[in-house]
């Protein structure tokens, strides 16, 4: 099992530029969440989703969107790159009852 | 709303030293508390975890124990390795009915285990 997988793990954007991120799992995960890592704020929530087609906003959710259309991908779209949004970002999968979200190894993106 | 407030760094220790990490929260409901490590370049790894008051994580030598008293889950470990340097983020969840399950996170604290 490849547990979750980020794709892809490096990129460098101009402002401006789009692009997409990709989540997968296999590991029959209902749940899916994009985080965001900055220097000294720790984690922060992105947006989230509940199954399949639903999707709903976390806590920094403006310039992003994101889509799930089948249960083992989640993808994170930024339509318009700011320098702002340089950062970490993490895919999370969880399964109620089980108290523990898997994290993917992460996407180091840069915004120029 | 929900936060997390554990140490900050950086903590720098040597080998077989004692470790706390001191961390406290507030939430509304009845949280379930984490401890996630990020060893260098990875992704967040589950170190322990408690799910309700006075619930005791342990997991590789690392304990911690949910004291609703208080609001606190400090992690601690008797003994550090080299191999325990990563970055340690403490974290909630809220569990009632109808909840996202998201996490919420302290900012993390960096420890360096030295020979």
């Amino acid at each position: 099992n490849a547990g979750v997988t980020q794709t892809p793990k490096f990129r460098v954007l101009k402002t401006g530029q789009s692009m997409t991120l990709l989540c997968a799992q296999d590991m029959n995960h209902e749940y899916m969440y994009w985080y965001r890592q900055d220097p000294g704020m720790g984690l922060r929530l992105i947006h989230y989703s509940v199954g399949e087609g639903t999707t709903a906003k976390g806590e920094v959710p403006d310039g992003y969107n994101v889509s799930r259309l089948k249960k083992q991908n989640f993808l994170l779209g930024l339509e318009s790159a700011a320098p702002s949004q340089t950062s970490v970002y993490f895919c999370a999968g969880y399964t109620p009852g089980t108290y523990e979200q898997y994290f993917g190894p992460g996407t180091r993106l840069t915004v120029t | 709303g929900d936060s997390v407030t554990q140490m900050e760094g950086p903590v720098t220790l040597s080998e077989e030293a004692f470790l706390t990490i001191n961390c406290t929260y507030t939430a509304t409901g009845y949280p379930s508390l984490f401890w996630y490590v990020q060893y260098p370049g990875e992704g967040l790894q589950l170190l322990l975890k408690a799910t309700k008051a006075d619930d005791k994580g342990s997991n590789k030598g690392f304990e911690a124990t949910y004291r609703k008293e208080t609001t606190s889950f400090h992690l601690e470990k008797g003994s550090v390795q080299v191999s325990d340097s990563a970055v340690y983020f403490c974290a909630l969840s809220e569990s009632s009915g109808g909840s996202n399950y998201k996490l919420t996170f302290g900012k993390g604290t960096l420890l360096t285990v030295n020979p």
